[in-house]
């Protein structure tokens, strides 16, 4: 099984900052990654997929990067809107692809 | 626009049954892959099963293989999960969830999510 490890677990930061998170595969999955976004109470969002292609209607200050086992999704700007948890998934294995553990983004 | 609505969650003892459903809307169900997904309290999301289009393949995680079974009825836009035995580690969020693909490629991803139903496993 591939296991999706991410880093940090949580992050504390400040409207404006610059934020990266950090994916890490337990083998190679080529480009077959996705994110996604997940507020409280709600369903999760698509963001980004294949590593960086970015999801119709999502804004331009996500992106996604990496290939092989190591990746990361990076807000250029965080907005009130973007405090949430993070999630990556690989989709090596198709559908059934694992997801990390997640990243609690939260307001400093 | 894209909706998909779950339903039949609940309490339940340890051993027991529950049958999930999830009620798609605004797009072709019966041309898309479909899936369910759980949050479970402190561990993130976890894919639970995923259905072809025409119900010909299926698949599961590990955790639940022999106990819960996937389908789906085209003819009502409706996904099902069925699940037997059910165990306290089951408690959790269920979302059932669209599987996209970029065309000729093997790139897949969710793309359309539902809000999720509660299943809870307690004696």
């Amino acid at each position: 099984d591939i296991q999706m490890t991410q880093s940090p677990s949580s992050l504390s930061a400040s409207v404006g900052d610059r934020v990266t998170i950090t994916c890490r595969a337990s083998q190679t999955i080529s480009k077959f990654l996705n994110w996604y976004q997940q507020k409280p109470g709600k369903a999760p969002n698509l963001l980004i997929y294949a590593a960086s292609s970015l999801q119709s209607g999502v804004p331009s200050r996500f992106s996604g990067s990496g290939s092989g086992t190591d990746f990361t999704l990076t807000i250029s700007s965080l907005q009130p809107e973007d405090f949430a948890t993070y999630y990556c998934q690989q989709s090596y294995t198709n559908l059934g692809g694992s997801f990390g553990q997640g990243t609690k983004l939260e307001i400093k | 626009q894209v909706q998909l609505v779950e339903s039949g969650g609940g309490l339940v003892k340890p051993g027991g049954s529950l049958r999930l459903s999830c009620a798609a809307s605004g797009f072709s169900f019966s041309d898309y892959y479909m899936s369910w997904i759980r949050r479970t309290p402190g561990q993130g999301l976890e894919w639970v099963s995923y259905i072809s289009s025409g119900s010909t393949f299926t698949k599961y995680a590990d955790s639940v293989r022999g106990r819960f079974t996937i389908s789906r009825d085209n003819s009502k836009n409706t996904l099902y999960l069925q699940m037997n035995s059910l165990r306290v580690e089951d408690t959790a969020f269920y979302y059932c969830a669209r599987g996209g693909r970029v065309p000729t490629t093997g790139f897949y991803y969710f793309d359309y999510w539902g809000q999720g139903t509660l299943v809870t496993v307690s004696s």
